[in-house]
């Protein structure tokens, strides 16, 4: 079985901080992660992704991601926060192999609050 | 390109009314999914289908169905509402291959009453 966790339910930030969204994952094979990110009464827009190859990965936005393949771990960043950033992230994997594969488990969320 | 759609956005239902969700999209992606988002809970998959003339369950299929008779569209079947159903869904399609992103529709507030 594949799963997420996003450990923090909220984050908060000062504009023009750095911020981290946090996000651990399980799965029996490799995975592909990816994190999206949703603003209020709208439908989720991707960020990025890992498949493979380099740890760290750049998407849009700014935002940037490492995974960590020990730790489990697949973090959001992004070195300047900005108002506009303020919105519900979600992280989320799938099992790249086995059954189920077509399935992408999402994380319950982390409202981010970026505070001007 | 508008990418996914979903009609309708909004619906009120009594228990025990049927209805039927429509998600179209014009991107030629061969996989369309159903979700459901309730508070605290993260999305949730409910259907989805691998192509035209296939679908399978997610993990929480029941009390839904849908049917992909067209490649474009993607239909989600209420039969029997009821209260538990109240949620926002959302209908999400993606490219061959199970590394692609989706990309999701603007999604349908449900009330069941």
């Amino acid at each position: 079985a594949q799963s997420v966790a996003q450990p923090e339910d909220q984050v908060n930030v000062a504009e023009g901080n750095p911020l981290t969204v946090k996000c651990t994952y399980s799965v029996s094979g490799n995975p592909y992660l990816f994190w999206y990110v949703q603003y209020p009464n709208r439908g989720l827009q991707f960020l990025l992704k890992y498949i493979t190859g380099d740890n760290l990965v750049k998407g849009s936005y700014g935002f940037e991601a490492e995974f960590n393949k020990s730790q489990t771990s697949f973090h959001l960043k992004k070195p300047s926060a900005l108002v506009s950033d303020s919105a519900l992230y979600f992280c989320a994997v799938r099992d790249s192999s086995g059954a189920g594969s077509y399935q992408l488990t999402f994380g319950k969320g982390t409202k981010l609050s970026v505070i001007p | 390109n508008a990418g996914v759609t979903q009609t309708p956005k909004f619906r009120v239902l009594k228990t025990g009314q049927s209805m039927t969700l429509l998600c179209a999209q014009d991107m030629n992606h061969e996989y369309m999914y159903w979700y459901r988002q309730d508070p605290g809970m993260g999305l949730r998959l409910i259907h989805y289908s691998v192509g035209e003339g296939t679908t399978a369950k997610g993990e929480v299929p029941d009390g839904y169905n849908v049917s992909r008779l067209k490649k474009q569209n993607f239909l989600l079947g209420l039969e029997s509402a009821a209260p538990s159903q109240t949620s926002v869904y959302f209908c999400a399609s993606s490219g061959q291959g199970v590394h692609n992103e989706q990309f999701f529709g603007p999604g349908t507030r449900l009330t069941v009453l």
